[in-house]
């Protein structure tokens, strides 16, 4: 069956510093990978998807089949980041896999 | 960009009523809608797929007859929690794909959320 797992449940760093939120999946088919994001008393938005291999807000994720990862990733953290990041993993019938959210703090 | 309207954003109801949460794609058509449903501190757990015209699918564990799916038309779905209890509170969430536009239209589009408080 198809998991997805983001092992940190919590993340905080400081503003100007890297970030990596981690996401592994498990999955037998070929991926398609995305990231959303929720920001404070918003609704869930599209950050990324891997098939784009866009950079959104400096956020960039590569899939990496070997490790079965798509680790999200930004060289500078700024304030307006901190939110809540959820990894998902599309499945038969276009149907999404979430992960248990990370929630990101951008300190001062 | 694809906007998706949920209501009501809260609803508070009595045990043993029903409650219909509305799910609108306002400019774009929905061949496809998710409903999840998402407890404090969790993730999202998909309930059921539908696809315009068609009967819902659901999940495993997702009482159909207690989740009623109706997608009648490109722009609507709608979730009734029949015979609702305490148990039932939770965050609702649909989500709609324009699937003959293909992922790169659109992607997913997420409604804001439905907050069912069951007393």
């Amino acid at each position: 069956a198809q998991r997805v797992t983001q092992p940190e449940k919590l993340l905080s760093v400081f503003k100007g510093a890297p970030v990596e939120l981690k996401c592994n999946y498990s999955y037998s088919g070929s991926p398609e990978l995305f990231w959303y994001v929720q920001y404070s008393r918003q609704r869930l938005q599209l950050l990324l998807r891997h098939i784009s291999r866009e950079s959104i807000k400096g956020f960039t994720a590569d899939l990496n089949k070997g490790e079965t990862s798509f680790h999200l990733k930004k060289p500078f953290a700024q304030e307006e980041d901190s939110a809540m990041y959820y990894c998902a993993l599309e499945t038969s019938g276009s149907r999404l896999t979430f992960g248990e959210g990370t929630q990101l703090t951008v300190n001062p | 960009g694809a906007v998706v309207s949920q209501h009501p954003s809260r609803v508070i109801c009595k045990s043993g009523t029903s409650v219909k949460i509305e799910c609108r794609s306002l400019d774009f058509q929905a061949t496809t809608m998710f409903w999840y449903r998402q407890f404090p501190k969790q993730s999202l757990m998909l309930m059921a797929t539908s696809n315009e015209g068609s009967k819902a699918t659901y999940e495993q564990g997702v009482e159909k007859d207690k989740f009623l799916i109706n997608h009648a038309s490109l722009t609507l779905s709608t979730l009734t929690v029949t015979s609702a209890h305490p148990e039932d509170s939770s965050f609702y969430i649909c989500s709609a794909i324009d699937l003959l536009r293909g992922l790169s239209f659109n992607g997913y589009t997420f409604g804001s959320g439905t907050r069912l408080t069951v007393v």
